[in-house]
């Protein structure tokens, strides 16, 4: 079993439709991260968060530190939302190094 | 600062080769790290750098990579005898100590 697990892998939404992207994780972690990644490689921080709830925008990010768990939800989806959102977290002992889920690949259609 | 630079973007090279790939991370970052990103997978840790200091190398760190930090700046990751499993994207990021996280736009290898 992985250490950091997504769902779902893959979703497909409408344009406009409110999407969330779920992140479960079994080891202690210092902080957890919300990854965008487009195609050619190239990934963008969305969030870093390690207690309660962030905003930026039309994306939100919330954990739930005794559940180990994290979302990410997109509100208003839109077709230039179409990434890989990758959820990574710092496990304890503040190396700095990320423990990366497999990633969902979401495509909104116009 | 244009954030974290990785040369060369791409790298094409026959199995047996060597090849080297550079990180020019953001210059006030003091940690470095290497990541490798398989198709259709999330990255895995490969080694991290604090300043010049290796700090932590990943099992998947076999004898045939290695790489360095030598003044605490830029990073050389090389892979002796490549493979074709050593395919893939393999990714920079910086930080300092744990914030700022940045990644690079990563190095795509293919051993034909």
């Amino acid at each position: 079993k992985n250490e950091v697990e997504q769902s779902p892998q893959n979703l497909t939404a409408q344009e406009g439709e409110f999407i969330t992207i779920n992140c479960s994780y079994s080891v202690g972690i210092s902080a957890l991260h919300w990854l965008q990644q487009h195609p050619g490689g190239g990934i963008v921080s969305l969030f870093m968060l390690s207690s309660g709830k962030k905003k930026h925008g039309r994306l939100i990010a919330t954990i739930n530190i005794q559940e180990k768990h994290s979302s990410l939800h997109i509100t208003a989806s839109h077709p230039r939302d179409s990434a890989v959102y990758i959820c990574a977290v710092h496990s304890s002992g503040n190396t700095g190094k990320l423990i990366f889920g497999q990633g969902t690949t979401l495509q909104v259609k116009p | 600062d244009t954030g974290v630079s990785q040369d060369p973007r791409h790298k094409i090279t026959k199995r047996g080769q060597n090849v080297t790939f550079r990180c020019d991370p953001i210059s006030e970052h003091n940690r470095l790290y290497w990541y490798r990103q398989t198709l259709g997978q999330g990255p895995e840790f490969l080694t991290y750098f604090q300043n010049e200091a290796q700090l932590e190398k990943s099992r998947l760190l076999s004898d045939r990579f290695s790489a360095e930090r030598p003044k605490g700046s830029f990073s050389t990751l090389e892979i002796q005898r490549t493979e074709q499993g050593d395919s893939a994207m393999y990714l920079c990021a910086s930080s300092l100590g744990q914030r700022g996280y940045t990644f690079g736009s990563g190095t795509r290898l293919t051993v034909v």
